[in-house]
């Protein structure tokens, strides 16, 4: 099992504060991905990384900022958080198995903006 | 035109039965296609992953992808209510695209016992 731990699970945050979540991989994943999840959008992208200080907009980042330096963390930051922020956060690692390069998500983060 | 579509479902199969899944995509150059499922309130897990065309088998899953039609499909045999989730199906255009999945919105599928 892919070592990927999201924290916090869970936050509640008001309007208009920053707030940062954290991703950390223990098995040195070059590939980092921090996507959102909404009913009736599914899974989005919001920033990737493919190494150390290299990361790259998805399809819905604006309003969203991300760091990776270090290989095993992937912060993502809501420099001000909205309303319409709210929703599930997923951070996912890519395999490195020419076999499998399918993604390992982890637990998620559940954020309320109030 | 989404990137990838499926039907949300929900499709309800009897116990035993087989669950058909359908997914297709506008990009022809996708290279890469998965299948992911996912329990209410979980993450999403792999189940199976295919990159060329014809038919891939892992227990009672089946992929089949057919590049020219752009289409993949999952078929679960032998349905159990376990297998009652979301279904996401994903596509990658490879290294060009920094290997990022867009995801379909996914088909709810409910076994009944």
């Amino acid at each position: 099992d892919a070592g990927i731990t999201q924290s916090p699970r869970h936050k509640v945050t008001e309007t208009g504060t920053p707030v940062t979540l954290r991703c950390h991989q223990t098995e040195n994943h070059r590939y980092m991905y921090w996507y959102r999840q909404d009913p009736g959008h599914g899974l989005r992208l919001i920033h990737y990384s493919y190494g150390v200080k290299d990361t790259d907009k998805g399809e819905v980042s604006d309003g969203y900022s991300v760091s990776r330096s270090k290989t095993e963390d992937f912060l993502l930051t809501l420099e001000s958080a909205t309303s319409s922020q709210t929703s599930v956060y997923f951070c996912a690692i890519r395999g490195q198995l020419s076999s499998n390069y399918g993604y390992t998500f982890g637990s998620g983060t559940r954020l309320t903006v109030v | 035109q989404k990137e990838v579509e499926q039907n949300s479902g929900p499709l309800s199969v009897p116990e035993g039965a087989i669950a058909s899944l359908n997914c297709t995509y506008s990009d022809r150059v996708s290279q890469s296609f998965f299948w992911y499922r996912q329990y209410s309130g979980k993450s999403p897990e792999l189940i199976m992953s295919i990159y060329s065309n014809g038919d891939k088998e892992d227990g009672r899953f089946t992929a089949q992808l057919n590049k020219a039609s752009q289409y993949v499909s999952l078929l679960i045999r032998d349905s159990q209510p376990s297998d009652s989730a979301t279904y996401l199906c994903a596509v990658s255009t490879g290294k060009a695209a920094g290997n990022k999945l867009t995801f379909g919105g996914g088909t709810r599928v409910l076994v009944k016992p």
